[in-house]
């Protein structure tokens, strides 16, 4: 069954702290993953997508990484901001035509001056 | 604003009421998405278009549910005889083609509560 996990599933952190969120999937045949920040009420924005060759990828304070080999990435945010807090999803994609896109249930990432 | 639009953002109906949500997509994007997200999951697929032709439903598109891209610019997500269960947001994205070049945009979402 295609899935994906996200860990943790809430996390607080102090205004200006690094934090990793992590993503494990079990999704076949893998295209590509994404990583959406949504802030609350509104909807995903994308940050970063990467695909099996890719190991790493920066959108300015926030860098994910991918193993395709383990089927794990993480997003790490540098120097948050409070305007950081909202909810990070992992989605990987099944196909090239993205159509069929498989999202985790999202970390919840508050951040308190 | 050009991004993708949602109408109405909010809408409370009763158990057996249709409700019609309306999508927006950017400009010349030919490629409009439907998901369904629940309170603390991530969003789940619906059905998407390329133009106006609807190419794929989820299983979770049951049949009182209908989506339409009548010109292949906005589209409509129908919900008919709702039930408590429908309560989500609902979110439309497009994009201008296919594959990881291109990227799916989201709109701010359609809220629906069902009492």
């Amino acid at each position: 069954k295609n899935q994906v996990e996200q860990s943790p599933q809430s996390l607080i952190i102090l205004e200006g702290k690094n934090c990793t969120l992590q993503c494990n999937y079990t999704v076949s045949p893998f295209s590509n993953l994404r990583w959406y920040k949504q802030d609350t009420g509104r909807g995903p924005v994308s940050l970063t997508i990467m695909t099996f060759s890719e190991n790493t990828k920066s959108n300015g304070r926030y860098t994910a990484t991918l193993d395709a080999d383990t089927k794990q990435s993480s997003l790490h945010i540098t120097a948050s901001q409070l305007s950081d807090s909202a909810s990070y999803i992992c989605v990987v994609s099944v196909s090239q035509a993205g159509t069929a896109l498989i999202f985790g249930k999202g970390t919840t990432l508050s951040v308190s001056s | 604003d050009t991004g993708v639009s949602q109408n109405p953002r909010h809408k409370i109906t009763k158990r057996g009421q249709n409700v019609t949500f309306r999508c927006d997509p950017i400009s010349e994007h030919n490629r409009l998405y439907w998901y369904r997200q629940t309170l603390g999951q991530g969003p789940e697929f619906l059905t998407y278009f390329q133009n106006e032709a609807q190419l794929e439903k989820s299983r979770l598109l049951s049949d009182r549910f209908s989506a339409e891209r009548p010109k292949g610019s906005f589209s409509t997500l129908e919900i008919q005889r709702t039930e408590q269960g429908d309560s989500a947001m609902y979110l439309c994205a497009s994009s201008l083609g296919q594959g990881i070049a291109y990227e799916q945009y989201f709109g701010p979402g359609t809220r629906l509560t069902v009492t």
